[in-house]
């Protein structure tokens, strides 16, 4: 059974970037669709960009600017870089699947919060 | 791009059914049979429940069910159940191939 579990810091200071990383366990990251979503509590889902394993990213055009997505096939994880992060950036962010270009989400993260400080 | 128009609340007595419904344009929702659908409860992550419009995934009930007409998609549960009580988001590829989340809805059971 495919897992996903995000990592990284749970506070991040404003203006600082946000880093996190997400390990898949039970499967490859070799093919398939990668995606980041976050959720700011109390909110709806927000799609933040996905890669395919060997392709080009594609970014949500109102991040685009301050996102960074990256697969490391050897070791079976997806990272996500937000750079100059403000309070409107804390939110549960989760790591999820694809199984083709446009295909549904079907496994995903438990989640991960990050709250930015001031 | 906005997110795809739901509503912010839902309810329905036990067995009976309920619909909710995600309206979007003709760039996503109208323009393809790339509708999902996610529940999510309290305090976890999203589940897959309806893909393409209308297929289920394997170990959903066949009380879920997802059709779409025009710009709007629909999520019908039937046979309601306590634990049907979640947050509902659809989502939909849009001409960018990028995924468009819904803002999504709050079935409560009564």
């Amino acid at each position: 059974q495919v897992q996903l579990q995000e990592s990284g810091p749970g506070l991040v200071k404003s203006s600082e970037t946000l880093s996190l990383t997400c390990t898949v366990s039970g499967g490859s990251i070799s093919s398939y669709y990668w995606n980041w979503i976050r959720q700011p509590p109390g909110k709806g889902l927000e799609w933040i960009g996905y890669i395919f394993y060997n392709g080009s990213p594609n970014y949500n055009s109102s991040l685009k600017s301050r996102v960074t997505i990256s697969v490391d096939t050897s070791k079976n994880q997806l990272s996500l870089n937000l750079s100059s992060v403000t309070a409107a950036d804390t939110a549960v962010y989760y790591c999820a699947r694809g199984s083709r270009t446009r295909g549904p989400l079907n496994y995903w993260g438990h989640g991960t919060l990050v709250t930015v400080s001031s | 791009q906005s997110a795809l128009t739901q509503p912010a609340s839902v309810s329905g007595s036990p067995g009976r059914s309920i619909t909710i419904s995600c309206t979007g344009t003709s760039s996503d929702v109208g323009g393809y049979n790339y509708v999902s659908w996610y529940q999510q409860h309290p305090g976890k992550a999203p589940k897959l429940i309806i893909y393409d419009v209308s297929n289920r995934p394997s170990g959903i009930s066949n009380r879920f069910s997802g059709s779409k007409s025009a710009n709007t998609a629909s999520l019908t549960i039937s046979g309601l159940q306590a634990e049907d009580e979640a947050h509902y988001y659809c989502s939909s590829y849009t001409s960018s191939s990028t995924p468009l989340f819904g803002g999504g809805t709050k079935l409560t059971v009564l």
